[in-house]
C-alpha cells in the first residue's frame, strides 16, 4: 500500500534547538495530520490541516499544508527532552475514511 | 476515562494458535479502524468499519477477521498465527465529517 515519505528519518538535536521535518506524497491529499508516538503508546494527534497553504500552531509546534497539496511540514521550536518520540504525518483524501501514514521521523533530544 | 481502549496490551502466543484482540471506544464515534505497526514502526491500515459495516479491507490474509458487534466495539480475531504476525496492533476511531482519528494504546502481539 501507499506510504508517505518523511524526512529526516531520524535526528538528534540539542535541547533548545528548533526542529523541522517534512512529509511528501506522489499524490494529492485534502487533509494532513501530524501525530506523535511515545514509546509503548499509541499515536496522539498534534495538529490537523485542512486547506492548502494553511499554517497552524499548537504551542511550540507549527505545521503547514503545502500549496501543492502533496506535502506538509512540521516545526518544533525550542525543543525540550519530552519532545522525544516518533512523529508521523498522515494524509486523507476527501470522501474516504482511510488515513495513510508516513514513514515517521524519530526525534531524540540531548539535554 | 480512556477514549479508545484495547485489551490485552501484551499477547504472547505460539504459532498456530487463534487469538482475539478487543477494542472499545467511548467517544461516540461511528468509524473504527485496525492498524498494524511493524518492527520498523510503519503504520498500515488493515480494516475499517463505519456503523458496523466493513468499509476498508486492505490486502490482509483472511486469517484476520474483524468483527463489529456495535459502533463502540471492533474486535480482531486472528486464526493460525504465524511468526510474521508479530507486531503492535492499534485500534482507532473517528467520526464521519471529522478527519481526526484517535488511537488506542496498542496490543503488542508476539508469536513464538
Amino acid at each position: 500500500g501507499q506510504q508517505l515519505n518523511q524526512s529526516p528519518q531520524s535526528m538528534f538535536i540539542q535541547e533548545g534547538e528548533d526542529v523541522s521535518m517534512n512529509c511528501t506524497s506522489s499524490s494529492i491529499f485534502n487533509t494532513w495530520l501530524w501525530y506523535k508516538q511515545d514509546p509503548g503508546e499509541g499515536p496522539v494527534l498534534l495538529i490537523a490541516l485542512y486547506k492548502a497553504g494553511e499554517l497552524t500552531s499548537n504551542g511550540r509546534l507549527t505545521a503547514q499544508f503545502g500549496i501543492t497539496r502533496k506535502d506538509s511540514f512540521l516545526n518544533i521550536s525550542a525543543s525540550i527532552p519530552s519532545d522525544v518520540g516518533i512523529y508521523f504525518c498522515a494524509g486523507q483524501r476527501s470522501g474516504t475514511y482511510k488515513y495513510i501514514f508516513g514513514t515517521g521521523t524519530r526525534l531524540k533530544v540531548l539535554a | 476515562d480512556t477514549a479508545v481502549s484495547q485489551t490485552p496490551k501484551y499477547l504472547v502466543t505460539q504459532m498456530g494458535n487463534d487469538k482475539s484482540i478487543k477494542c472499545e471506544q467511548n467517544l461516540g464515534h461511528d468509524t473504527m479502524y485496525w492498524y498494524k505497526q511493524d518492527s520498523k514502526k510503519f503504520l498500515k491500515i488493515m480494516f475499517s468499519y463505519n456503523n458496523k459495516e466493513l468499509i476498508i479491507n486492505e490486502t490482509v490474509p483472511n486469517r484476520f477477521s474483524p468483527k463489529s458487534p456495535d459502533k463502540a466495539h471492533l474486535n480482531l480475531h486472528i486464526n493460525s498465527l504465524e511468526l510474521g504476525d508479530s507486531a503492535v496492533y492499534f485500534c482507532a476511531s473517528s467520526q464521519t465529517g471529522s478527519t481526526e482519528a484517535f488511537f488506542g494504546q496498542g496490543t503488542r502481539l508476539t508469536v513464538v
